[in-house]
């Protein structure tokens, strides 16, 4: 399973376009990147998944480059409720199999008004 | 879609005490789920990948016979603690995967036990 590293915080304002990048040098070829979101006493919520190149659903955009060794998620004109940690995480998927996944210690994201 | 529940979502019990928490998911078939566990400020931990109709995989460091998992169909996975102590007082989060092309877990919304 890869390893992730990310800024433990980041601080930010209101109405900014928000990018926090996960570090995951050992990626391997059959790894998706996913992103989740957690606010206090609640389970992650799933924001974004990707393979490579670019995602963009209605929530944030995902860029991942060629070599695949960081990704980047971007939260676009953030407000007070992005307030939350976001964790990225590595896994294989293939069909038919399942596996685990290990949480890293995430960024805690910190919007001020 | 794809929602898993649990519960119940608060829970205080008195030390010695057991306690079962209950993951569903709602609307489609789990073959595998998780148990995790986070304690305040922290990352979550997985505990145990629960398989339905097999014994549970349990991450080293989590005493099975203390935490007891019963997946017994594709829409239930219970998590027991047993001879709860204080410091077992712990958000316990439980997630379900869907096999397929790309990896996604749905997570529940979490237990908050409390021992006292």
């Amino acid at each position: 399973l890869a390893k992730t590293t990310q800024p433990i915080s980041m601080d930010s304002y209101e109405g900014q376009e928000v990018n926090i990048t996960c570090s995951h040098n050992n990626i391997a070829t059959n790894d998706y990147i996913t992103w989740y979101q957690q606010f206090p006493s609640q389970g992650p919520r799933f924001i974004i998944q990707g393979y490579k190149t670019k995602v963009t659903n209605e929530v944030a955009s995902l860029f991942i480059p060629a070599d695949r060794k960081s990704s980047t998620l971007s939260l676009p004109r953030v407000s007070l409720s992005d307030t939350a940690v976001y964790y990225c995480l590595v896994g294989e998927s293939v069909m038919g199999r399942d596996d685990k996944i290990i949480f890293g210690k995430g960024t805690r994201l910190h919007i001020l008004p | 879609g794809a929602v898993v529940s649990q519960h119940p979502s608060r829970v205080i019990c008195k030390s010695g005490t057991s306690v079962k928490i209950e993951c569903r998911s709602l609307d489609f078939q789990a073959t595998t789920m998780f148990w995790y566990r986070q304690f305040p400020k922290q990352s979550l931990m997985l505990m145990a990948t629960s398989n339905e109709g097999s014994k549970a995989t349990y991450e080293q460091g989590v005493e099975k016979d203390k935490f007891l998992i019963n997946h017994a169909s594709l829409t239930l996975s219970t998590l027991t603690v047993t001879s709860a102590h204080p410091e077992d007082s712990s958000f316990y989060i439980c997630s379900a995967i869907t096999s397929g092309t790309s990896y996604e877990q749905y997570f529940g919304p979490g237990t908050r036990l409390t021992v006292t």
